[in-house]
């Protein structure tokens, strides 16, 4: 699977859009880029996946760059409940492979 | 719809004792899996399943056993708690077949004295 980098922390003003950024170049044509998020001490909450194309639900956007060796996750009015850490995860999607490599995520805080 | 259930919230060892920490889903999910985080470190996988009677293990397998007889349960085993298996340990599944994305529990912490 490939790997991530992601920032370690961010900052963000409630009521902005949150945009977090994951860097995947080693990333291959069939591993998919999947978002979650962990509020603090619960466990952690499926935001968004995607491949090629960029995806939107009800919780986010996540945009893919052409190359796919990079994508943004979009929160578009960030509120303090979004407090959290983020995690960008690839990973293969084929049969019996579901072997999630987690990295330390990067941690956002929506400020009053 | 409870989602997935995770039993006990807390728990205290000593080392050298054994237990097991209890998984279970109602979303009739082929795919459950066990992880533990620890400071500093991203989740790491222990074992997982892709269906009643199908286990494998992950990235830290050693000293956890598992085992899968029905679809809807998931038992992680400790042998013989180490203080180093002090960690929050979570449970998470998924259908298999289709990918919406990882169910978690609400995690076990577990502490070895």
């Amino acid at each position: 699977d490939a790997k991530t980098t992601q920032p370690t922390s961010m900052d963000c003003a409630e009521g902005r859009a949150a945009n977090l950024p994951c860097n995947h170049s080693t990333i291959s044509g069939n591993e998919y880029v999947y978002w979650y998020r962990q509020i603090h001490s619960q466990g952690p909450q499926y935001i968004i996946h995607g491949l090629k194309n960029n995806e939107t639900n009800e919780m986010a956007s996540l945009i893919i760059t052409e190359d796919r060796k990079s994508s943004t996750l979009i929160l578009p009015h960030a509120t303090l409940r979004d407090t959290a850490v983020y995690y960008c995860i690839v990973r293969w999607n084929a049969g019996n492979n579901r072997k999630l490599i987690w990295g330390l995520g990067t941690s956002l805080a929506v400020n009053p | 719809n409870a989602g997935v259930t995770q039993t006990p919230k807390f728990q205290v060892l000593k080392t050298g004792q054994s237990m097991t920490l209890q998984c279970a889903q109602d979303m009739n999910h082929e795919y459950m899996s066990w992880y533990r985080q620890d400071p500093g470190m991203g989740l790491r996988l222990i074992h997982y399943s892709v269906g009643a009677g199908i286990t494998d293990q992950g990235e830290v397998p050693n000293g956890y056993n598992v085992s899968r007889s029905t679809t809807e349960d998931f038992p992680l085993r400790l042998l013989s708690a180490a203080p180093s298996q002090t960690s929050v340990y979570f449970c998470a599944s998924s259908y298999r077949d289709r990918d919406y994305g990882y169910t978690f529990g609400s995690g076990t912490r577990l502490t070895v004295v």
